[in-house]
């Protein structure tokens, strides 16, 4: 499978736990996003890497998110004391940049439940 | 504030016919826009694009259509068929800038046999 891979897919945390995804992207993109989607809304963008630059944080990424991408392949997501408010689907997906097409092609998104 | 805005929260369609899906951005910075299809329990996927230098695409079944002096842009299927029943996104992205991809809060399409 040469899609973009996010793990677990599936984490049900309490309140206050931390917890942490993975996303591996398509091989050869170089370009790699976070996004949150809650229900009845549209992906969220969080932020976004090229290579392992880390090039915008939403403000919707509080203090207690932290996402690296050390080598410029697969990249992670951390949540500090989680709350309620973070469950949600979170969703990783990849580009080439540049490139002849702009779109981004997604994983199938890692569904976070805080209880 | 919703740059991307896809007021139609559903849409049902008979089986054959047309579907038309409608979207509405206010960025006028934008200048590439995409459409994505998803499933239940699963992440969006990429089903056509268009750059704002063209005013139409198509791809099969599915064709975008672009007009920037309205700001809007409409997603065609013809013929409808019962596995284009899903939620479908409206998103619009500003390639020569930031490039992050922005998202509507999505049309949910039900196709009646």
């Amino acid at each position: 499978d040469t899609g973009v891979s996010q793990d677990p897919r599936h984490k049900i945390t309490k309140r206050g736990q931390n917890v942490t995804f993975r996303c591996d992207p398509i091989s050869e993109h170089n370009r790699l996003y976070w996004y949150r989607q809650t229900l009845g809304q549209g992906p969220e963008f969080l932020t976004y890497f090229q290579n392992e630059a880390q090039l915008e944080k939403s403000r919707l990424l509080s203090d207690r998110f932290s996402a690296e991408r050390p080598k410029g392949s697969f990249s992670t997501l951390e949540i500090q004391r989680t709350e309620q408010g973070d469950s949600a689907m979170y969703l990783c997906a990849s580009s080439f940049r540049p490139g002849p097409e702009y779109e981004a092609f997604f994983g199938q998104g890692t569904r976070l439940t805080v209880v | 504030d919703q740059q991307v805005k896809q007021n139609s929260p559903s849409l049902s369609v008979q089986e054959g016919r047309i579907s038309i899906l409608n979207c509405d951005y206010t960025n006028s910075m934008f200048d590439y826009f995409l459409w994505y299809k998803k499933y239940p329990a699963e992440g969006p996927t990429f089903l056509i694009s268009i750059s704002s230098i063209k005013d139409k695409n198509e791809d099969g079944r599915f064709t975008v259509f672009l007009n920037k002096s309205a700001k809007h842009l409409s997603l065609h299927i013809v013929p409808s068929q019962p596995g284009d029943s899903a939620v479908y996104f409206c998103a619009a992205s500003k390639v020569n800038r930031d490039d992050k991809i922005i998202f509507g809060k999505g049309t949910r399409l039900h196709i009646l046999p």
